[in-house]
């Protein structure tokens, strides 16, 4: 079975453009999640989507959203873009959302995307 | 104060030692997770475990509710375990994406 792949692997963009990253889960995963990683913040949960359905949100600004599509395909957008967004973007998939459904599942992740904002 | 504390947070072991790297965590959970992350970024899942000990290989997962601590044990460790070791962990009634990340264990391992 095919992992958990994302594109582009970098990025490199002007402060105040905007940016979509892709990522593609596991065959059969419904369940996409959307992480950040900073030096100096570490790994932070930005948001989850389960049949293109946001089930779950961080605690991010507007700026950053997301979507999933039909085939379970998932796109993160950021829009005017900052310094501090400079990141390692990871994507993971699970089988399912909500836990109490036999779960917790194991969670696959992505090689990442890592945006360099300039 | 960080709800999920992991320590050490550097650790350099020589080849063959037995490797320890604890976490604390200040919520209720439904499950805690164990992840690996080698340079270049990709994160690998270790364990998921919700109660007592899983063992992979060399690699020993352990958890205690009551205490809210989990540790995770490297016997005869390597140089190829040189990586970063996260601790996250599921809070109940949470979804399963919603995970809160310690800020890891950056493990050498000298041959």
């Amino acid at each position: 079975k095919a992992g958990v792949t994302q594109t582009p692997r970098y990025l490199i963009k002007t402060r105040g453009q905007q940016v979509t990253l892709s990522c593609s889960p596991i065959s059969g995963h419904r369940s996409v999640s959307w992480y950040q990683q900073t030096p100096g913040q570490g790994l932070q949960f930005l948001f989850e989507y389960f049949s293109e359905t946001q089930r779950n949100k961080g605690n991010f600004p507007g700026r950053f959203s997301g979507r999933q599509f039909s085939n379970s395909r998932s796109e993160m957008n950021v829009s005017t873009l900052e310094l501090g967004d400079s990141a390692l973007y990871l994507c993971a998939s699970s089988l399912v959302s909500i836990i109490w459904t036999g779960g917790p599942y194991e969670q696959y992740f992505g090689p990442g995307t890592r945006l360099t904002v300039t | 104060k960080n709800e999920v504390e992991q320590s050490p947070q550097n650790l350099t072991a020589q080849e063959g030692e037995f490797i320890t790297i604890n976490c604390s965590y200040s919520v209720g959970i439904s499950a805690l997770h164990w992840l690996q992350q080698h340079p270049g970024g990709g994160i690998v899942s270790l364990f998921m475990l919700s109660s007592g000990k899983k063992k992979h290989g060399r690699l020993i997962a352990t958890i205690n509710i009551q205490e809210k601590h989990s540790s995770l044990h490297i016997t005869a460790s390597h140089p190829r375990d040189s990586a970063v070791y996260i601790c996250a962990v599921s809070p109940s009634g949470g979804s399963q994406g919603n995970l809160i990340f310690g800020k890891g264990t950056k493990l050498s391992v000298k041959p």
